[in-house]
């Protein structure tokens, strides 16, 4: 089983459309948890930080699940700048940090 | 706050050529650094990780030999591709990160070095 699995997607959604992408991990013992956003070709960026029992941040609100051991983020309206792949992040117990694959959105007009 | 910078950006370069990539913080000290590399399609994987005067950890299935890190300062750490080949085309990804309250999992990214060999 992989660290952190994620739906690769594409998830192709209308502007103004909500979206919501889950992401599952397997060490129970892990401490933190992120999402962050990875446009094509360039670095991912930090899309927010999941520290307890989730947070928001605008449009955008991620939720933890520690018993189920996964963690989720959604995209309230849509843009098109939301197009890109977001990469689920955990922390497992050291400084380093497992990425998932990713979740390609394509949001169109 | 919190720019790290990669140089170069892109790279085209012969196999059997080695190759340097420069990660710099360039706003703040950073205690440790991490290389990345991401394929086509796939995650980032991490290579290794470096503290300021100290040897890299490298993961598991990383060449020690074949990929030279040196982090020697706070601000500066190199990743060297030695004797490259074209497998080994692919974004190389550095992070840096500060001991913040015994906390060093916010990595800030570099834009990423694109090596491709031919």
């Amino acid at each position: 089983r992989k660290e952190v699995e994620q739906d690769p997607g594409p998830f192709n959604v209308p502007e103004g459309a909500t979206v919501a992408f889950n992401c599952t991990y397997s060490n129970s013992a892990s401490q933190s948890f992120f999402w962050y956003r990875q446009d094509c070709r360039k670095e991912p960026k930090l899309l927010m930080s999941v520290y307890s029992s989730g947070n928001e941040d605008g449009r955008f609100t991620a939720q933890l699940n520690r018993a189920s051991q996964y963690i989720s983020l959604l995209i309230r309206d849509s843009k098109l700048s939301d197009s890109a792949t977001y990469l689920c992040v955990v922390n497992p117990y050291t400084d380093k940090l497992i990425f998932g694959t990713g979740t390609r959105l394509q949001v169109f007009p | 706050g919190a720019v790290v910078s990669q140089h170069p950006s892109w790279v085209i370069c012969k196999s059997g050529t080695s190759v340097k990539i420069e990660c710099r913080s360039l706003d703040f000290q950073a205690t440790t650094m991490f290389w990345y590399r991401q394929f086509p399609k796939q995650s980032l994987m991490l290579m290794a990780t470096s503290n300021e005067g100290s040897k890299a950890t490298y993961e598991q299935g990383v060449e020690k030999d074949k990929f030279l890190i040196n982090h020697a300062s706070l601000t500066l750490s190199t990743l060297t591709v030695t004797s490259a080949h074209p497998e080994d085309s692919s974004f190389y990804i550095c992070s840096a990160s500060w001991l913040s309250s015994g906390r060093t999992d916010t990595q800030y990214f570099g834009p990423g070095t694109r090596l491709t060999v031919l």
